[in-house]
């Protein structure tokens, strides 16, 4: 059962565009949500991660916007970068499960320059 | 400083035989997590250690797959009797304390089972 669902699956979005990536989860007692980032041949890497008690987190060019009544996060990537393209896994977890990471299937993004 | 590393970074074995996988967490970090990213299956959890514990094994698919962890660092994932199917990144993963914390990834270990 896929308790954290990702869309797109890939998008391609021109350089200094707006990137926009949904996750919705199902598990109400989630309560830390990650967007991990992973070029290839490496290991998944934080990009930035939010928590149920706030709305909206923003790092960067990278915000956060949670939606807690829908069940609903997404990531947007502002003035996307062609160094931006990788794939994004959003994640959710469960502090009384130990912390385990529940991902998302995970959005190729491609920037044209 | 030093990060998650994994070895093998690349393990090619034939079908039947047993593979062991290795972790070294960051130091001092007390939980760590194997993972395994398939084409099909994207990124699962397999098995969480806190300290040499471990508390949490319901990723592992079958009784094929194991894990140790010993004196609070190292881990070492078997897999005896590969199938094709094992074919997949290991990925491994540490935290200072568990819980909703920052997991921080190893590079990975590509199994492949011919």
């Amino acid at each position: 059962q896929q308790q954290v669902k990702q869309s797109p699956q890939s998008l391609i979005v021109q350089k200094g565009g707006i990137s926009i990536i949904n996750c919705a989860y199902e598990n109400t007692a989630f309560d830390y949500f990650p967007w991990y980032q992973q070029f290839p041949g490496k290991g998944p890497a934080l990009l930035i991660a939010i928590r149920p008690d706030v709305s909206e987190k923003k790092e960067g060019r990278f915000t956060i916007s949670f939606n807690k009544s829908a069940k609903q996060f997404s990531l947007h990537i502002m003035d996307s970068q062609p160094g931006d393209s990788a794939t994004y896994f959003c994640a959710a977890s469960d502090n009384n499960q130990g912390g385990k990471l529940i991902f998302g299937q995970g959005t190729e993004l491609s920037v044209k320059p | 400083g030093a990060g998650v590393s994994q070895s093998p970074s690349n393990k090619v074995t034939e079908k039947g035989k047993d593979v062991e996988l290795r972790c070294d967490p960051i130091s001092g970090h007390t939980a760590l997590y194997w993972y395994r990213q398939s084409l099909g299956q994207g990124l699962e959890f397999l098995i969480y250690f806190q300290g040499n514990s471990a508390p949490d094994k319901s990723g592992l698919p079958s009784d094929r797959f194991s894990a140790e962890r010993t004196g609070g660092s190292v881990s070492t994932l078997t897999i005896q009797r590969t199938q094709q199917e094992d074919s997949a990144v290991y990925l491994c993963a540490s935290t200072r304390s568990g819980l909703t914390d920052t997991q921080y990834f190893g590079p990975g270990t590509r199994l492949t089972v011919l």
